[in-house]
């Protein structure tokens, strides 16, 4: 089985500076990993996603994120966040080979204070 | 191309009642999954359906079932309503083809369900 960890519940940054949002997870078999974000009183909406190939992912609205093997991680980075980013995101792996379903890590509540 | 559609968006219950939900899937997506969305727990994987069939389960009491329609529409039903049960139940359809599977989920607005 899979899992994913979100060490930080909550993140606080200024509008314009950057920001990083951890994400490890757990899998004895390859997998495909992505980041998902949710606006207040919304469902989840994908952000980016890793299946194969380059390491360095980018995704809607400024976000990339890095996918490393060696420290199982695959955190998102923006290089400058706006108070629009305010929102929770959430880290997910799926294995990969036939259908699989999607783990969710417990999210990070990204607060960009203006 | 619609998204998915979730009803109803709220909904208030009492304890020991139960609650009907429904999704309806991106049209020609066969698979429907399940997610109960709690402050602290995240998301917690409920089921999956793959062509009427439940291909996949989450560890959640038998209070809490589902169904999937010939046309890929969804419904989950949680009898015995506990105050634990408040929750924002999510939906999300893919494909579910095993060679077009990528993991990735398209999901609805959810369902708000308060239990008083």
């Amino acid at each position: 089985a899979q899992s994913v960890t979100q060490l930080d519940s909550q993140v606080p940054v200024f509008e314009e500076a950057p920001v990083e949002l951890r994400c490890n997870y757990s899998s004895s078999v390859s997998v495909y990993l992505f980041w998902y974000v949710q606006y207040p009183n919304q469902g989840l909406q994908l952000l980016l996603k890793y299946l194969s190939g380059s390491t360095l992912v980018k995704g809607i609205n400024g976000f990339e994120a890095e996918f490393n093997k060696s420290q199982t991680s695959f955190h998102l980075r923006k290089p400058s966040v706006h108070i629009s980013d305010t929102a929770e995101y959430f880290c997910a792996v799926s294995r990969r080979g036939g259908y699989q379903k999607v783990t969710f890590g417990t999210g990070t509540k990204l607060q960009v204070i203006p | 191309k619609a998204g998915v559609t979730q009803t109803p968006r709220y909904l208030i219950k009492t304890r020991g009642q139960q609650v009907t939900l429904s999704c309806s899937p991106i049209s020609g997506h066969r698979s429907v999954s399940w997610y109960q969305q709690t402050p602290g727990q995240g998301l917690q994987f409920l089921f999956e359906y793959f062509s009427e069939t439940q291909r996949n389960k989450g560890n959640f009491p038998g209070r809490f079932s589902g169904r999937q329609f010939s046309n890929s529409r969804s419904e989950m039903n949680v009898s015995t309503l506990e105050l634990g049960d408040s929750a924002l139940y999510l939906c999300a359809s893919s494909s579910g083809l095993a060679d077009a599977n990528t993991g990735e989920l398209f999901f609805g607005e959810g369902s708000r369900l308060t239990v008083l």
